[in-house]
């Protein structure tokens, strides 16, 4: 079965802080792997998308790892700001279908002052 | 704003009574979303187009949901005879191609049945 599962589910930091949220998945066959941040009562907005052949890839202080091998992928979090309080969406693709997405439920992450 | 948009941004509505969302993608992606998303989890793919062509649907989607893209731009989503379970954010994404663009998200419906 296609699964994605996400960990922590919910994370309290301090602003400044860095923090690193975790995704494993078992989604085959695998076409690529993406992060979305969706704020309260808002649609996900996409933050990194790889694939199988891309190991990390970065958007301002987020941080993305993929290991293909162990299925597994992280979202790091550098210098922590209070906006970047929202959840993260871990989204699996699988390769060859027009429209399936496997979600994971997210980490929601709060940033204190 | 040339971003996804979706109407209305609330509704609340009784249960066994009909309702209809709306969603203008962005203007030059043929695909179209819609998913359902309650709190803490996920969003739950329900059904997808290319243009006006309705190509799939989850078995989420039973026969009281129907959508439609009839020219291929915007799209409804209706509802009918609403249950208590209906009661969650329902959104619509867009995207230009398939799975290795990018979906854009509108900023969801919320549906509240009482």
């Amino acid at each position: 079965k296609n699964q994605v599962e996400q960990s922590p589910q919910s994370l309290i930091i301090l602003e400044g802080k860095n923090c690193t949220l975790q995704c494993n998945y078992t989604v085959s066959p695998f076409s690529n792997l993406r992060w979305y941040k969706q704020d309260t009562g808002r649609g996900p907005v996409s933050l990194t998308i790889m694939t199988f052949s891309e190991n990390t890839k970065s958007n301002g202080r987020y941080t993305a790892t993929l290991d293909a091998d162990t299925k597994q992928s992280s979202l790091h979090i550098t210098a922590s700001q209070l906006s970047d309080s929202a959840s993260y969406i871990c989204v699996v693709s699988v390769r060859d279908s027009n429209y399936q997405l496997i979600w994971g439920a997210g980490t929601k992450l709060i940033i204190k002052p | 704003d040339t971003g996804v948009s979706q109407n209305p941004r609330h509704k609340i509505t009784k249960r066994g009574q009909n309702v209809t969302f709306r969603c203008d993608p962005i203007s030059e992606h043929n695909r179209l979303y819609w998913y359902r998303q309650t709190l803490g989890q996920g969003p739950e793919f329900l059904t997808y187009f290319q243009n006006e062509a309705q190509l799939e649907k989850s078995r989420l989607l039973s026969d009281r949901f129907s959508a439609e893209r009839p020219k291929g731009s915007f799209s409804t989503l209706e509802i009918q005879r609403t249950e208590q379970g209906d009661s969650a954010m329902y959104l619509c994404a867009s995207s230009p191609h398939g799975t290795t663009d990018t979906q854009y998200f509108g900023p969801g419906t919320r549906l509240t049945v009482l």
